[in-house]
């Protein structure tokens, strides 16, 4: 089946520092790439969606200059959190859409982020 | 703007029991939904995909059904397992392509 990873799974970086998290799909090509933040027991909040080749579509309230997302290719996203502070500390979900017509979306192991 | 209800909040039952999760949406007006599992700290895990033309998907003791008029589907799982203990998310995707989340049904099965 379809399997997404991230890299790291977890980190732990200093209040002012950036922080770059892989998201990559193994063993398809995805055009789409979601990033989503989920803050605990709760769900999840989508940030960001990037196209192959494109710039990404932020949502609304979402920092483009604070979340960096790059989708430079057909099976790698990253998405870089810069200058980070402690509010920033989240549990990260990436996700890859199977462009089949059927769009399933199938979702990464989540990079738990902790800004000190 | 479609927004995804899910009740209970959390579920506790005992092993053996066969059990439903409910989820509503208030936009009928979607491409499909999808049912997914969620571990502690974990990744979400896909279940099931229903898509807006189809009124149910069944995967081992897992059954998911699709009311688009009414805004509502239900995932029933049989014979309830410890395993199963989890937070079960269901998402709409709209005609947009966005996939909007509930907030999850927090199930613990008791041995």
């Amino acid at each position: 089946g379809a399997v997404v990873s991230q890299h790291p799974s977890w980190v732990i970086c200093k209040s002012g520092t950036s922080v770059k998290i892989e998201c990559r799909s193994l063993d398809f090509q995805a055009t789409t790439m979601f990033w989503y933040r989920q803050f605990p027991k709760q769900s999840l909040m989508l940030m960001a969606t990037s196209n192959e080749g494109s710039k990404a579509t932020y949502e609304q309230g979402v920092e483009k200059d604070k979340f960096l997302i790059n989708h430079a290719s057909l099976t790698l996203s990253t998405l870089t959190v810069t200058s980070a502070h402690p509010e920033d500390s989240s549990f990260y979900i990436c996700s890859a859409r199977v462009s089949d017509g059927y769009y399933e979306q199938y979702f990464g192991p989540g990079t738990r982020l902790t800004v000190t | 703007k479609q927004e995804v209800t899910q009740i209970p909040a959390a579920l506790s039952v005992p092993e053996g029991e066969n059990l439903v999760l409910n989820c509503s949406f208030t936009d009928s007006a979607i491409y499909n939904l999808q049912w997914f599992r969620q571990d502690p700290g974990k990744g979400l895990t896909s279940l099931l995909l229903i898509q807006s033309s189809q009124r149910e998907q069944t995967s081992g003791r897992l059954n998911a059904s699709l009311d688009k008029s009414s805004g509502r589907s239900t995932l029933y799982i049989a014979a309830s397992q410890p395993g199963d203990s989890a937070t079960y998310l269901c998402a709409v995707r709209s005609q947009g392509g966005k996939l909007i989340f509930g907030q999850g049904t927090e199930l613990s099965v008791k041995p």
